[in-house]
């Protein structure tokens, strides 16, 4: 049971270039999310999921895309990657909206 | 604007010592959740409450609704307690979360 995983852990891109970032669960949560966080600032909401097919925007989505074609997996996407992108971003997942939030490792993204 | 303010934003203590953290919240909430993270970057879920009180070990959360305001408390504080804790809210409509800045707590031995 390897809970929340991410993948990768670490990751430099340079301006413009695209890349997603991997999560996934086994524990069959049908909530999952995705999460930057700064220095000084506390974590912030990206986007959503409620269920497999189902996305939703959370507090700063603009620059990200997201998609959930699998329960166990949630994807997120930079299409042109931009100096404000980097950061450090989570992935968790929950089994409704009241459950207890299970968080991936993290993701460290240098946006050059 | 920050939904969310946490105190105090550092905090260091000696071991053994009771420990309080605070969370105070301008939006209205369907729940309030408290985070651990570790130095290494982990986020541990420690409590999901929406009213009263609950325990867990030396850790013990309350809140109280109509005055907007949690706290955290870690009893015989110990050095592996150090951590940033983090304090998070559920809006009471759609499913936004936002979250304190943390708390850096150190316990020194």
């Amino acid at each position: 049971n390897a809970g929340v995983t991410q993948t990768p852990k670490f990751r430099v891109l340079k301006t413009g270039q695209s890349m997603t970032l991997l999560c996934a669960q086994d524990m069959n949560h049908e909530y999952m999310y995705w999460y930057r966080q700064d220095p000084g600032m506390g974590l912030r909401l990206i986007h959503y999921s409620v269920g497999e097919g189902t996305t939703a925007k959370g507090e700063v989505p603009d620059g990200y895309n997201v998609s959930r074609l699998k329960k166990q997996n949630f994807l997120l996407g930079l299409e042109s990657a931009a100096p404000s992108q980097t950061s450090v971003y989570f992935c968790a997942s929950s089994y409704g909206a009241f459950g207890t939030q299970y968080f991936g490792p993290g993701t460290r993204l240098l946006v050059l | 604007k920050n939904e969310v303010e946490q105190s105090p934003q550092n905090l260091t203590a000696q071991e053994g010592e009771f420990i309080t953290i605070n969370c105070s919240y301008s939006v209205g909430i369907s729940a309030l959740h408290w985070l651990q993270q570790h130095p290494g970057g982990g986020i541990v879920s420690l409590f999901m409450l929406s009213s009263g009180k609950k325990k867990h070990g030396r850790l013990i959360a309350t809140i109280n609704i109509q005055e907007k305001h949690s706290s955290l408390h870690i009893t015989a504080s110990h050095p592996r307690d150090s951590a940033v804790y983090i304090c998070a809210v559920k809006r009471d409509t759609g499913n936004q979360f936002y979250f304190g800045t943390g708390t850096s707590l150190t316990v020194i031995p």
